[in-house]
């Protein structure tokens, strides 16, 4: 059920931006772009949501474009501690959170 | 920060046995969930709770399974009868609501049931 495309991996070094961007070609009006972080055993973690343009909060940034097709989670500076996989998902109020295998980010020293 | 929180963290059960996964959302949440993720796979949905009632539940929440709010902050999956395919990260999680806003969702840091 998931409605999302991201890469299923990514390395970066310590210190880089890393941008992951997710694909939405099907994402409805009323949905919002939500992106979760998950370490290893361990519960999914709320990071950021938008709906259009850029948000940003003291994790990452939010960039959605004008036509909504795409998202990028900027996570600017990473530390060996930002190893873990990251979910784009759309969501609307009343729907239900559907992940889908996300996208597995190492970060090497 | 406000948490929510599961009991037991590990839980070894006989295939055959009922378990019960316990889980005490955030006290103004009112949407609660029960989601599983099978070792190196999807996190998956099993069960959304409202208002005291299941709001949607997946293929998967089948006759199996069954969730409770038995008082103002517990909420429970019971599992039956465990099947080997049981085993897993079982997750809850809560919300504070939803309507023309969309909340996150709080997990917590689950139960890792083992069917034997």
């Amino acid at each position: 059920l998931a409605k999302t495309t991201q890469p299923i991996s990514m390395d970066s070094y310590e210190g880089q931006e890393v941008n992951i961007t997710c694909s939405h070609n099907n994402i409805a009006t009323n949905d919002y772009i939500t992106w979760y972080q998950q370490f290893p055993s361990q519960g999914p973690r709320f990071i950021i949501q938008g709906y259009k343009t850029k948000v940003t909060n003291e994790v990452a940034s939010l960039f959605i474009p004008a036509d909504r097709k795409s998202s990028t989670l900027s996570l600017p500076r990473v530390s060996l501690s930002d190893t873990a996989v990251y979910y784009c998902l759309e969501q609307t109020g009343a729907n239900n959170l559907f992940f889908g295998t996300g996208t597995r980010l190492t970060v090497i020293p | 920060e406000p948490e929510v929180t599961q009991t037991p963290s590990h839980q070894v059960t006989q295939m055959g046995q009922e378990v019960i996964l316990r889980c005490v959302p955030i006290s103004n949440h009112l949407y609660f969930y029960w989601y599983r993720q099978i070792l190196g796979q999807k996190v998956e949905f099993l069960v959304s709770f409202y208002n005291n009632e299941i709001s949607e539940k997946s293929e998967i929440f089948d006759d199996q399974f069954s969730v409770e709010r038995p008082d103002g902050s517990n909420f429970t999956l019971k599992i039956r009868s465990t099947k080997l395919e049981d085993s897993a990260m079982y997750f809850c999680a809560s919300s504070e609501g939803t309507g023309a806003l969309v909340y996150g969702y709080t997990f917590g840091s689950g139960t890792r049931l083992t069917v034997v």
